[in-house]
């Protein structure tokens, strides 16, 4: 049974770039998360898709956007970027009921140069 | 606004119990969950606590207070492989998990 998948694992991106990442939940789960991980912190929400609309967006700017396919699998999509989105992204899937036990994938390292 | 906060370091020995704590202030409370993550790795989910008292799972237990906002996480029998971070995380309303900052824990020999 595949958990969540993420790729690419690593990207390195310049200033003002655009940049894509996806996602892939674990089977049997229909909510996707997006999380935002700084070094030697703890993650930060980004938003939340069920039902291929987004359902709850933490404090991120509109250059964040997402999108949820048919088959729950999701994207991240990040315009305009800046130097302070360099982090690890991380995906988190769930089923609709049990939101309090996401599972993550192993993220994307993103540097932005 | 909302907040966590756990030790930011707690260092153990093999074999040992050692307990980690997060009290939190959130505006709506719907659950309590705790991660473990190491070094260059993914969180891993390990426990929710939904409702007030202890939920065992092997080595590792979590307790929940919700009248005195406050959780923890105990790891008995500690092994060198629990030597990683834990996030502790509150459930938002509408299933957003707010993370602490995290505690690193080192277990010696």
């Amino acid at each position: 049974d595949a958990g969540v998948t993420q790729s690419p694992t690593h990207l390195i991106k310049t200033r003002g770039q655009q940049v894509t990442l996806r996602c892939s939940p674990k089977s049997g789960h229909d909510t996707v998360s997006w999380y935002q991980q700084a070094l030697g912190q703890g993650p930060q929400f980004i938003f939340q898709y069920y039902e291929e609309e987004e359902r709850q967006r933490g404090n991120f700017p509109d250059r964040f956007s997402g999108h949820q396919f048919p088959n729950y699998s999701s994207e991240l999509n990040v315009n305009a970027l800046l130097l302070g989105d360099s982090a690890l992204y991380l995906c988190a899937s769930s089923s609709r009921g049990k939101l309090g036990a996401q599972h993550f994938g192993d993220g994307t390292r993103l540097s932005i140069l | 606004g909302q907040s966590l906060e756990q030790p930011s370091e707690v260092t153990a020995v093999e074999g040992a119990i050692v307990q980690i704590n997060c009290t939190y202030q959130t505006s709506g409370f719907y659950g309590l969950s705790w991660y473990q993550q190491h070094d260059g790795g993914a969180p891993t989910f390990l426990s929710y606590n939904a409702l007030d008292g202890l939920e065992e799972t092997g080595r590792f237990s979590s307790f929940l207070s919700r009248s005195d906002s406050y959780g923890y996480l105990l790891l008995q029998e500690l092994q060198m492989k629990d030597s990683a971070s834990y996030f502790c995380a509150v459930k938002g309303s509408q299933g957003n998990l707010i993370f602490g900052k995290g505690t690193k824990l080192s277990v010696k020999p």
